[in-house]
């Protein structure tokens, strides 16, 4: 139930590239998606989140698309950049449990030049 | 900007004996976390403090696990008697209010047991 799903586990993108990463939730209690980006040997850094009354979000190159009935959200990078190469993080919280994330399992981006 | 700090960057202890984990969230944050991230796998919460106290803990959080804040600026995670399993990376994160946007996580303290 508290399960979040992420894929694929490594994605490989040319520079200019559109980046695609999926992510599935099975508890429809959840109301907060963020997602995470994290650099080897720092801490995740919040990249961009939705709240699921609205089924998008876009903040620069980077876009989240999220589907209630489906519960399934997904983050877009348009016009990827090797800069943008790191490790990223989907993540679901529910208000009411101090807003604990349960993370997916991380997907590996590499955006070669 | 402000930080999350968290000593030490890398932490080699042999299994059995205690580790503590040190973390200085920012100033004026009132909420609390720790996570870990085993190698390769992905970020998992531990527990969440707030006023003082544990508001919430995983299941992973278990007897020989606890978190302190000494002395209004601290926040520490014991792990008394260390197992193998315990070697992960662990997380920091602190809020100003109970929701996620003001989360902001340190860069961690590798923990290795030996």
């Amino acid at each position: 139930q508290q399960q979040v799903k992420q894929s694929p586990q490594s994605l490989i993108v040319q520079k200019g590239g559109i980046s695609i990463i999926n992510c599935a939730y099975e508890n429809t209690a959840f109301d907060y998606f963020p997602w995470y980006q994290q650099f080897p040997g720092k801490g995740p850094a919040l990249l961009i989140a939705i709240r699921p009354d609205v089924s998008e979000k876009k903040e620069g190159r980077f876009t989240i698309s999220f589907n209630k009935s489906a519960k399934q959200f997904s983050l877009h990078i348009m016009d990827s950049q090797p800069g943008d190469s790191a490790t990223y993080f989907c993540a679901a919280s529910l208000e009411g449990s101090n807003y604990k994330l349960t993370f997916g399992k991380g997907t590996l981006l590499t955006v070669n030049p | 900007e402000p930080e999350v700090t968290q000593t030490p960057s890398h932490q080699v202890t042999q299994m059995g004996q205690e580790v503590i984990l040190r973390c200085v969230p920012i100033s004026n944050h009132l909420y609390f976390y720790w996570y870990r991230q085993i190698l390769g796998q992905k970020v998992e919460f531990l527990v969440s403090f707030y006023n003082n106290e544990i508001s919430e803990k995983s299941e992973i959080f278990d007897d020989q696990f606890s978190v302190e804040r000494p002395d209004g600026s601290n926040f520490t995670l014991k792990i008394r008697s260390t197992k193998l399993e315990d070697s992960a990376m662990y997380f920091c994160a602190s809020s100003p209010f109970s929701i996620p946007n003001g989360y902001t996580f340190g860069s961690g303290t590798r923990l290795t047991v030996v």
